[in-house]
């Protein structure tokens, strides 16, 4: 399996534009979740999913966020606008059901807001 | 709310020396992760523990589980070069309120001189 692939990897933007993250989990997870990593506070889930379906969006930081999972093997998390401290690593990953299952992640999605 | 703390946060060793992470939260859990990230890389799983008394080992490190202190260690042993990175551990839910979701601890930067 390729793994949790996310896109882009790297992406430059300047404050005010939209930014769309994208994430494929592995085949056959059931689970698909949304972290973002910085140094100042770590990492920290944003939203998760279950069968597709959101399930705790408590970590969304604000309403310029959102999140999206049309299917299986696609998510999508936007920001609009970005705003510098947007700046992250966003990593996606995801885990099959079952409570001993390892969730895996993406290698990451590293945003940069100007 | 489940809080995750990790201690130390920074760990400056000597190759061939013994040391211990601490990784203490605040609620039950039945579910304890280790993860391993190297610098601007994704985060690796290392170790899965599920039940109270759980001990897993892989090459030097070892991790185990006491789910009624509500801790769990890393143990590393003779360390190497290699063993250089940053190690998470992460707490999911208990029970049936198991949802995969994991919460982070600060993670502890490890860093092994020769």
């Amino acid at each position: 399996d390729a793994g949790v692939i996310q896109s882009p990897r790297h992406e430059v933007t300047e404050m005010g534009q939209e930014v769309t993250l994208r994430c494929k989990p592995i085949s056959g997870h059931d689970y698909l979740f949304w972290y973002r990593q910085t140094m100042m506070r770590g990492l920290e889930l944003l939203i998760y999913f279950n069968n597709n379906v959101p399930i705790d969006d408590s970590g969304m930081p604000e309403d310029r966020f959102s999140a999206k999972m049309p299917n299986a093997s696609f998510s999508t998390l936007k920001i609009q606008p970005s705003e510098p401290r947007d700046s992250a690593v966003y990593f996606c990953a995801s885990r099959q059901q079952g409570g001993g299952n390892t969730i895996y992640f993406g290698e990451g999605s590293w945003l940069t807001v100007v | 709310e489940l809080k995750v703390e990790q201690n130390p946060l920074f760990l400056s060793m000597q190759e061939g020396k013994n040391y211990t992470i601490y990784c203490n939260y605040s609620t039950t859990s039945d579910r304890l992760y280790w993860y391993r990230q190297d610098p601007g890389k994704s985060l690796e799983s290392l170790f899965v523990l599920l039940s109270n008394g759980a001990v897993k080992q892989e090459g030097r490190l070892m991790a185990s589980l006491d789910t009624k202190a509500r801790l769990s260690t890393l143990h590393i042993t003779a360390a190497v070069h290699d063993l250089s990175a940053t190690y998470f551990c992460a707490v999911g839910g208990y029970g049936s309120s198991n949802t995969g979701k994991l919460i982070f601890g600060q993670g502890t930067t490890l860093q092994v001189k020769p």
